[in-house]
């Protein structure tokens, strides 16, 4: 049973619109998420993260929305740019746990057009 | 510069035969992870350490065993009792609030 599920395994937007990836969790132990970045053939690169104890975490063009009762996150990337365009992951951790004992989503790809 | 190695990058092994997939991290970090990654799929646990000499199965142990005799190098061995080997494998450590993942090896058993 998926614990943390991206229901949306493709997204695309235009150059300059914003993007939102969502991911859903079913763990009320889950005290911290996390959003990674991967391109092909690569390994992810951590973007942002959020505690749980916060709804909001801003970076530059990259926010994290957490609605704890909804057991929901989003990512929101504005203005998305075609070097945006990749699989975006979202990974919860459980409390007290490692950071990297992650529970991972199956990802989101992400389009960005010219 | 700092950061995590895996090599090599692509591995070609015959059925029934084990191989050993590298990571070393020069990030001083305590805890080291093997992940698993198929098309269409997450990122699943095969292994962590949290400390130098001692690991914990993850979510799909089976197949694979690790050693972790210094603090920087976490070796892979996927054993022919894997059923499905070919893959992508992430290699990551972590410290504080975030994991940082290698480049990866995508294994390819014919």
């Amino acid at each position: 049973d998926q614990q943390v599920k991206q229901n949306s395994p493709s997204l695309s937007v235009q150059e300059g619109r914003i993007s939102i990836l969502n991911c859903d969790y079913t763990n009320s132990m889950f005290d911290y998420f996390l959003w990674y970045k991967k391109y092909p053939a690569e390994g992810p690169t951590f973007l942002i993260s959020i505690s749980s104890i916060k709804d909001k975490n801003e970076d530059g063009r990259f926010t994290v929305f957490l609605n704890k009762s909804a057991k929901h996150l989003s990512l929101h990337i504005v203005p998305s740019q075609p070097g945006d365009s990749a699989v975006y992951f979202c990974a919860a951790r459980f409390y007290g746990g490692s950071q990297g004992n992650l529970i991972f989503g199956k990802g989101t790809k992400l389009s960005v057009k010219p | 510069d700092g950061g995590i190695t895996q090599s090599p990058k692509y591995l070609f092994r015959k059925e029934g035969q084990n191989v050993t997939l590298s990571c070393e991290q020069n990030l001083n970090h305590d805890a080291m992870y093997w992940y698993r990654q198929d098309p269409g799929q997450g990122l699943r646990l095969i292994y962590y350490s949290q400390i130098v000499n001692d690991f914990q199965k993850g979510d799909i142990a089976e197949g694979y065993s690790v050693s972790r005799e210094k603090k920087e190098s976490f070796p892979l061995t996927v054993t022919s009792a894997q059923k499905n080997p070919t893959a992508f494998y992430l290699c990551a450590s972590s410290r504080n609030t975030e994991a940082f993942f290698g480049q990866g090896t995508r294994l390819t058993v014919v």
